[in-house]
């Protein structure tokens, strides 16, 4: 059963102060791991895709990695219209020709000035 | 500008109840989706839509159909409502290529009394 597991729940950092997200993920056969940011009341909003080990995305002050087992959202000097839940997903690569993701709990991340 | 609208944004409704979610897209996509959001699961599949014509069920199928007849609509309805469906639900949608990034409407906030 595909798994994706974020950490931390939540974090709190104060501007400027980076840190880094983790998103592990149990797929058998990974198509593409997905970033998107969500403010409170209202839809996920697309960030990143990554499609492969070693392959690295940049916005603004946002960046992220992706390995055999995790993700990483690194966060360099962040200010507080950063803050948001973060939310990972994967897609398989091998189904029944599913296209559907599945997602992680995300990690609430507040920025204070 | 192309988008995704969901209505109505807020539902008060009761036990039994025959309800529908509205969903618009104006992407033109051939993927569309319907995730439920509650605290500690993150968001859940609950049917999806390769086409027209086409429906599939996801991981939490029970108690939800929908039907697609055109391009643009996916209306997700739940047949009997319980209060086990109050939640905030997402749809969403994506080019037929996989690997494609999804796109969510605004949500539906539902309360079953």
């Amino acid at each position: 059963e595909d798994q994706v597991t974020q950490s931390p729940e939540a974090l709190r950092l104060q501007e400027g102060e980076s840190s880094s997200l983790n998103c592990s993920y149990t797929v058998s056969g990974l198509r593409g791991l997905f970033w998107y940011r969500q403010d409170p009341g209202k839809g996920p909003e697309f960030l990143f895709t990554l499609y492969s080990a070693g392959e690295e995305k940049e916005k603004e002050r946002l960046k992220a990695t992706l390995t055999k087992k995790e993700s990483f959202l690194h966060i360099t000097a962040p200010k507080p219209e950063d803050s948001a839940t973060y939310l990972c997903a994967v897609q398989k690569a091998r189904d029944t020709g599913r296209r559907a993701l599945t997602f992680g709990s995300g990690t609430r991340l507040q920025v204070q000035p | 500008d192309a988008e995704i609208t969901q209505s109505p944004r807020h539902k008060i409704t009761e036990t039994g109840r025959q309800v529908t979610l509205a969903c618009h897209q104006t992407w033109n996509h051939n993927n569309m989706f319907w995730y439920r959001q509650d605290l500690g699961h993150g968001l859940r599949l609950i049917h999806y839509s390769y086409g027209v014509h086409d429906t599939n069920k996801g991981e939490v199928s029970d108690g939800y159909s929908v039907s697609r007849s055109n391009t643009e609509d996916l209306p997700l309805t739940l047949e009997s409502a319980a209060s086990s469906q109050t939640s905030v639900y997402f749809c969403a949608s994506s080019e037929s290529d996989r690997g494609s990034e999804q796109y969510f409407g605004p949500g539906t906030r539902l309360t079953v009394t």
